[in-house]
């Protein structure tokens, strides 16, 4: 069973269109966060929820909306999406101290042409 | 604001040797974790070894251990006797202090093991 899963992997669409990227731990993590890699490989935190509630919401466009329909998901919704969105989008889910609980998913690589 | 300095270029180790994979952090929070994760070129984030703030001991795991200098603000990975799979991206973490926090990245370092 993987622990923090995103669907799809891979996802090419075009400009202006709308997307979503799915992902649902079952770690049975309170916090569930989104993470951006852009071309450069730096990581940068955009969203985070705790048991359904956003705690955490950076400088990100508001084309950008989250949602957590529960505490295993969240799932992350894109609109008018821009070529500059282009990038690897990971989940990941964290228990509340220590080390080894935080978990990413496998990440989803969106090319937007 | 919590920061994580990697200033390293590629880094190139040979085989069966070991590699120090250097980072630095800045901090004005007492608590707070430290995180090493490699990401191989399939693109996933691996977990390789934490250090708390508190903890009085260097952090190992396996070939993975962490030389934490709490005075310096460093925690160098090192990895011992390198394998070929250990050619990845490498990035270090630093976790907020509280529950329920955001990792904040370094630029990550990539690594080549050489046969």
């Amino acid at each position: 069973d993987t622990a923090v899963s995103q669907t799809p992997k891979y996802l090419v669409t075009q400009m202006g269109n709308d997307k979503s990227i799915k992902c649902e731990q079952n770690l049975g993590h309170d916090t569930m966060y989104w993470y951006k890699q852009d071309s450069k490989k730096f990581l940068k935190i955009m969203f985070s929820y705790n048991n359904k509630e956003l705690i955490i919401n950076e400088t990100v466009p508001n084309r950008f909306s989250p949602k957590s329909p529960d505490k295993a998901h969240l799932n992350l919704h894109i609109n008018s999406l821009e070529l500059g969105d282009s990038a690897v989008y990971f989940c990941a889910s964290s228990a509340p101290v220590g080390g080894g609980g935080y978990t990413f998913g496998s990440g989803t690589r969106l090319t937007v042409v | 604001a919590q920061k994580i300095t990697q200033t390293q270029p590629g880094m190139f180790v040979q085989e069966k040797e070991a590699v120090t994979l250097d980072c630095t952090y800045d901090t004005s929070d007492p608590s707070y974790g430290l995180f090493w994760y490699k990401q191989p070129s399939s693109g996933e984030m691996i977990f390789l070894i934490y250090q708390g703030s508190y903890d009085q001991q260097n952090a190992t795991e396996g070939r993975y251990s962490l030389n934490f200098q709490k005075a310096r603000k460093s925690a160098n990975l090192v990895i011992s006797a390198s394998q070929l799979g250990d050619s990845a991206m490498y990035f270090c973490a630093m976790r907020d202090p509280g529950a329920n926090s955001k990792l904040t990245f370094g630029k990550g370092i990539t690594l080549s093991v050489r046969p």
